[in-house]
């Protein structure tokens, strides 16, 4: 099936630092979504993205669809001890008539104080 | 408030026996979908409907069984016939027009063997 490499798997930064993450696929998709889950919760929809090449912002959290539809990026800006977490990315494509959601296999951010 | 409500929060299971997941939500959305999240991977679809009355297997659906009687229930089954229930289940909704609209999550139930 289909499949989406999401990197790095987990990483440890010191507050203050900015934190960069992607998915990668060789399938084209629609649109894309960024998610961040927290232990014990469901996940928390961060960014939606619906067009090749669309760069949005929420707050210290940027991402961008990828021109050839088939990678997206997560980068948080001066990172804080709350964005600890587990980031997910999900591309959504349309398989036999019928919308259908691949998510990746998550990053889990660990922020230093 | 709007939103998805999953219970129970924590679920045991024991042999040979069925046990009901629950999800409701109030968000009018038409769509509503099950996954399963295990330690590492990415979520996992089991089932998902996109109108009353109509379901659909994701990729995972052997063990597992759901209904859509009601647009804002929709009930998960997990069977005796799944051998590794151990897991963290997620429900989730959209609204269903163009199908991009984004997945919203409930908080999940843990379903763990006894």
């Amino acid at each position: 099936g289909q499949q989406l490499n999401q990197s790095p798997q987990s990483m440890f930064i010191q507050e203050g630092e900015d934190v960069s993450m992607n998915c990668t696929s060789s399938s084209i998709f629609n649109t894309w979504l960024w998610y961040k889950q927290d232990p014990g919760e469901g996940p928390v929809l961060l960014i939606a993205l619906y067009k090749a090449g669309e760069l949005t912002s929420n707050g210290r959290l940027t991402a961008q669809f990828g021109i050839t539809r088939k990678d997206s990026f997560l980068n948080i800006s001066a990172s804080i001890p709350s964005d600890v977490g587990i980031y997910f990315c999900a591309g959504q494509l349309t398989t036999s008539g019928t919308y259908k959601y691949i998510f990746g296999t998550g990053t889990r951010l660990k922020v230093l104080a | 408030d709007g939103g998805i409500t999953q219970s129970p929060k924590y679920l045991f299971r024991k042999e040979g026996q069925n046990v009901t997941l629950s999800c409701e939500q109030n968000l009018n959305h038409d769509a509503m979908y099950w996954y399963r999240q295990d330690p590492g991977q990415g979520l996992r679809l089991i089932y998902y409907s996109q109108i009353v009355n109509d379901f659909q297997k994701g990729d995972i659906a052997e063990g597992y069984s759901v209904s859509r009687e009601k647009k804002e229930s929709f009930p998960l089954t997990v069977t005796s016939a799944q051998k590794n229930p151990t897991a963290f289940y997620l429900c989730a909704s959209s609204i269903y027009d163009s199908g991009n609209q984004p997945q919203h999550f409930g908080d999940g139930t843990r379903l763990s063997i006894l």
